[in-house]
């Protein structure tokens, strides 16, 4: 158990909708990391939020949004959703910015 | 544009034998590797790491060999178990930005 949760576990929904995932980081962890796994496909860094501040973006699409609060939580909210949306997205955190930390995953399934 | 290229997408070790494991990068600037392993249905989990500085990192059965020259590194499992069966993920990072990430290669051991 990496001490990163994420919810829910699985979703599954259709095209044209919003969904929002949760990530809770590690007690003491700063450092929030989204990132997404699609089918033959490496991790895919989407976001980086530090203390409630956004830090680095990676290849992530303009329908697409992340936030961390004040309590360090972050939810990666996917809106006008795809086929191709498809995929694990996983959460991560750090002390700083070296070894992450990741959580199960969502799998979310667009119909 | 692939930074960080896992060519082989599988790999199968007799039980007790010796696993390598490869990853090339594109990117000098990258100081600090590392290496993540896969379960199904689980998170990534850290593995071992290596800096820039150094040419050789061991953690009991795991060795990760560094060739900066080459921008070529290795991940040597010694004596490979049926546990070690996952995918392997390496990555790459500099300047404490953000984890890039190869497209993982899938380890199986056989009994």
């Amino acid at each position: 158990d990496s001490g990163v949760t994420q919810t829910p576990k699985h979703l599954i929904t259709a095209t044209g909708q919003r969904v929002t995932l949760r990530c809770s980081p590690r007690s003491g962890d700063l450092s929030v990391y989204w990132y997404q796994q699609s089918l033959d496909q490496g991790l895919q860094f989407l976001i980086q939020y530090y203390n409630g501040e956004e830090r680095a973006k990676g290849n992530i699409l303009e329908r697409f949004s992340a936030q961390q609060f004040p309590d360090l939580h972050s939810e990666l909210n996917l809106s006008s959703l795809e086929l191709g949306d498809s995929a694990l997205y996983f959460c991560a955190s750090s002390v700083g910015f070296d070894e992450q930390f990741f959580g199960p995953g969502t799998r979310l399934t667009v119909l | 544009d692939q930074q960080v290229k896992q060519n082989s997408p599988s790999l199968s070790v007799q039980e007790g034998r010796i696993s390598i494991l490869n990853c090339d990068y594109t990117n000098s600037m990258f100081d600090y590797f590392l290496w993540y392993k896969k379960y199904p249905a689980e998170g990534p989990t850290f593995l071992i790491s290596i800096s820039s500085i150094k040419d050789k990192n061991e953690d009991g059965r795991f060795t990760v060999f560094l060739n900066k020259s080459a921008k070529h590194l290795s991940l040597h499992i010694v004596p490979s178990q049926p546990g070690d069966s996952a995918v392997y993920f390496c990555a790459a990072t500099w300047a404490n930005s953000k984890l890039t990430f190869g497209k993982g290669i899938t380890l199986s051991v056989r009994p």
